[in-house]
């Protein structure tokens, strides 16, 4: 049972490269969701999904889509890349939204240059 | 909007009991969470509060007071390894979960 697998770990990017992180959980979780942590600024909830085929912004979506076309994943995709979009991107998921333990994935590191 | 407030930083001894104060300002709000981050890991489930009062698990216990917007988590007979950042999240009626900015405490010996 893997949990919650993020790739890549580690990404670099030039300014204005598009890229998709992925993210995929092997629980049969109905909630996942996209967050990014910067320093002093906690966890920021960028997109969310309560399920296949339905998606929902967060707190700071602007640069970012997602889409859930299957349980199992919920891929992020940076369409043009940005200095501000240097982050650690962190993926979770829980059985329902209403059981709040999130599982999160180990994070991807990404620095835009 | 959402936002919830908590302390930056919190430093205790060894052995010592130590509280994280969490208050929120959410629409619609479900229940509050919290969650533990070490340095370079991912952040871990602690607790979840729907109701109002205290729940236990085992050193760490957590409150919520609906009323007053405010929830605490607890820490007992703090160790060295609970040094980290503990986060609370909102779970509100839109289904996001939003967090603080995270208290970071350091324990002592």
């Amino acid at each position: 049972n893997a949990g919650v697998t993020q790739t890549p770990k580690f990404q670099v990017l030039k300014t204005g490269q598009s890229m998709t992180l992925q993210c995929a959980q092997d629980m049969n979780h109905e909630y996942m969701s996209w967050y990014r942590q910067d320093p002093g600024m906690g966890l920021r909830l960028i997109h969310y999904s309560v399920g296949a085929g339905i998606t929902d912004q967060g707190e700071v979506p602007n640069g970012y889509n997602v889409s859930r076309s299957t349980t199992e994943d919920f891929p992020l995709r940076l369409l043009s890349a940005a200095p501000s979009q240097t982050s650690v991107y962190f993926c979770a998921s829980s059985y329902r939204i209403e059981n709040t333990e999130a599982f999160f994935g180990q994070g991807t590191r990404l620095t835009v240059v | 909007g959402q936002s919830l407030e908590q302390p930056s930083e919190v430093t205790a001894v060894e052995g010592a009991i130590v509280q994280i104060n969490c208050t929120y300002q959410t629409s619609g709000f479900y229940g509050l969470s919290w969650y533990q981050q070490h340095d370079g890991g991912a952040p871990t489930f602690l607790s979840y509060n729907a109701l109002d009062g205290l729940e236990e698990t085992g050193r760490f216990s957590s409150f919520l007071s609906r009323s007053d917007s405010y929830g605490y988590l607890l820490l007992q007979e703090l160790q060295m390894k609970d040094s980290a950042s503990y986060f609370c999240a909102a779970l509100h009626s839109g289904y996001a979960l939003n967090f603080g900015k995270g208290t970071s405490l350091l324990v002592t010996p």
